[in-house]
């Protein structure tokens, strides 16, 4: 069944630029999608088909996808950014997938 | 404005069968492209997608769960039923249903733009 990984955790300062790998297989040939968690809340979508951000979300969060491997990117971080980021893909075979999470540290 | 609340029992003991009822609002589960899913998420781990079903009553499901789940929809009443059996401690998550978007690309892909509140289920005897 198809995977994707993610690292458990990234730290950035505040002001600074974060970055977050989601790999699997020929990821680049899928889409990836990505969800902002924070603690007691759902999940927010915060990209979708690779690089598009739905309404509301600020133009500080954007995304990439080539090859093996998506990245979730947040420019100019902010305290309000710490959260458990999700990467999902969509596979024929297995259907929805979620990376085991990443989370962020705004230190 | 989409809505989607979860209900459902909130303890449920082991062997059991788990019922629970996904009701939203703003959106037809009748409208192309359009689905409804349901994803779990351990006490402080991953979310794990469960199952999805089609506005034209296509299912998929979960491989590693899919003898264990059944996803039903009754469009007139906007509701979304997940049924899953013999339920385990392991199974004790908080259960999202989630409103499904498709997206024809070189293939079709779903994700899940707006989410309901979740609902805790512990198994326990």
């Amino acid at each position: 069944s198809y995977e994707v990984t993610q690292p458990p955790s990234v730290s950035v300062s505040p002001g600074q630029t974060a970055s977050i790998t989601c790999s699997g297989d020929k990821l680049g040939d899928k889409y990836a999608y990505w969800y902002q968690q924070k603690p007691g809340q759902s999940p927010v979508l915060v990209i979708y088909q690779d690089i598009k951000r739905p309404s509301g979300i600020p133009e500080r969060f954007s995304g990439s996808n080539s090859g093996n491997t998506a990245t979730l990117t947040i420019s100019g971080t902010q305290a309000m950014d710490e959260a458990d980021y999700y990467c999902q893909a969509w596979d024929s075979s297995t259907g929805g997938v979620f990376g085991g999470g990443t989370k962020l540290t705004v230190l | 404005q989409i809505t989607l609340k979860e209900s459902g029992p909130t303890l449920v003991k082991p062997t059991q069968t788990l019922t629970l009822t996904c009701t939203f609002s703003g959106f037809s589960l009748s409208t192309s492209g359009v689905g409804v899913g349901w994803i779990r998420q351990p006490p402080g781990k991953a979310l794990e997608w469960l199952a999805l079903i089609y506005w034209d009553d296509a299912k998929r499901y979960s491989p590693s769960l899919k003898s264990r789940l059944t996803i039903t929809k009754d469009t007139s009443k906007n509701q979304v039923v997940l049924r899953m059996t013999n339920m385990d401690p392991v199974d004790t998550a908080t259960y999202y249903c989630a409103h499904g978007v498709r997206f024809f690309g070189s293939g079709t892909y779903w994700h899940f733009d707006l989410w309901g509140r979740g609902t805790l289920v512990t198994i326990s005897s």
